[in-house]
């Protein structure tokens, strides 16, 4: 059990770029959970993947927003056309079995857009 | 979901306990006690969680009332790896997807 990795840890982009982030949960677990975090809040719910079939996404969710778990393993998430807005900690957790079971996240991936 | 209230900020000493509260009026009877928290510059890590009774773990221990519309976080001997932000939150209901609905939390800080 190594935990949960994201990669890249921080992303510095220009404002109209496009950026992808990785998530690696840990093996076998079957659920995987993307949050943003801004400064000064709690972490907010963005996604959520069972296997490789997305169940849920919130509505702060926008079309330039996109994301996938590719075989139910690793999951990527995409931000297109960045904003200002966008710069935010964005966290990845991954949960195995029950549905309330504890979520186990990783270290996250900080964004800067310019 | 069910909402919960904390206080913004506590203050303990180290070595000393420390109970941090949590209001949650509307619970559900399917509503399960969460607790999570976050230490700087990393992700939030489960501490503990529970339905009705009194719960103890390696981390703290986890005070429920008896009509369960509050509960406390003990920390037994606080250490300054212990400042964190503690997150209550509620889990069950109508949710089919487990997911957390963090608040804004309490920032505990831990003196020396």
């Amino acid at each position: 059990d190594t935990g949960v990795s994201q990669d890249p840890r921080h992303k510095i982009t220009k404002r109209g770029q496009n950026v992808t982030f990785r998530c690696d949960p840990i093996s076998e677990h079957n659920r995987l959970y993307w949050y943003r975090q801004t400064l000064g809040q709690g972490p907010e719910f963005l996604t959520y993947f069972q296997n490789e079939a997305q169940l849920e996404k919130s509505r702060l969710l926008s079309d330039r927003f996109s994301a996938e778990r590719p075989k139910g393993s690793f999951s990527t998430l995409e931000i297109q056309r960045t904003e200002q807005g966008d710069s935010a900690m964005y966290l990845c957790a991954s949960s195995p079995g029950r549905i309330f079971g504890t979520q186990y996240f990783g270290p996250g991936t900080r964004l800067l857009v310019l | 979901d069910a909402k919960t209230t904390q206080p913004n900020s506590m203050e303990s000493n180290e070595e000393e306990p420390v109970h941090l509260p949590c209001n949650h009026s509307t619970i559900s009877g399917t509503d399960y006690i969460h607790w999570y928290r976050q230490l700087p510059s990393q992700g939030p890590e489960y501490v503990i969680h529970g339905l009705t009774s009194n719960v103890n773990n390696r981390m703290a221990s986890l005070a429920i009332a008896e009509d369960r519309k509050s509960s406390t976080l003990i920390l037994h001997r606080a250490t300054l790896r212990d400042a964190a932000v503690y997150y209550c939150i509620l889990r069950g209901g109508s949710s089919n997807t487990g997911k957390l609905i963090f608040g804004q939390g309490t920032t505990l800080q831990v003196k020396p």
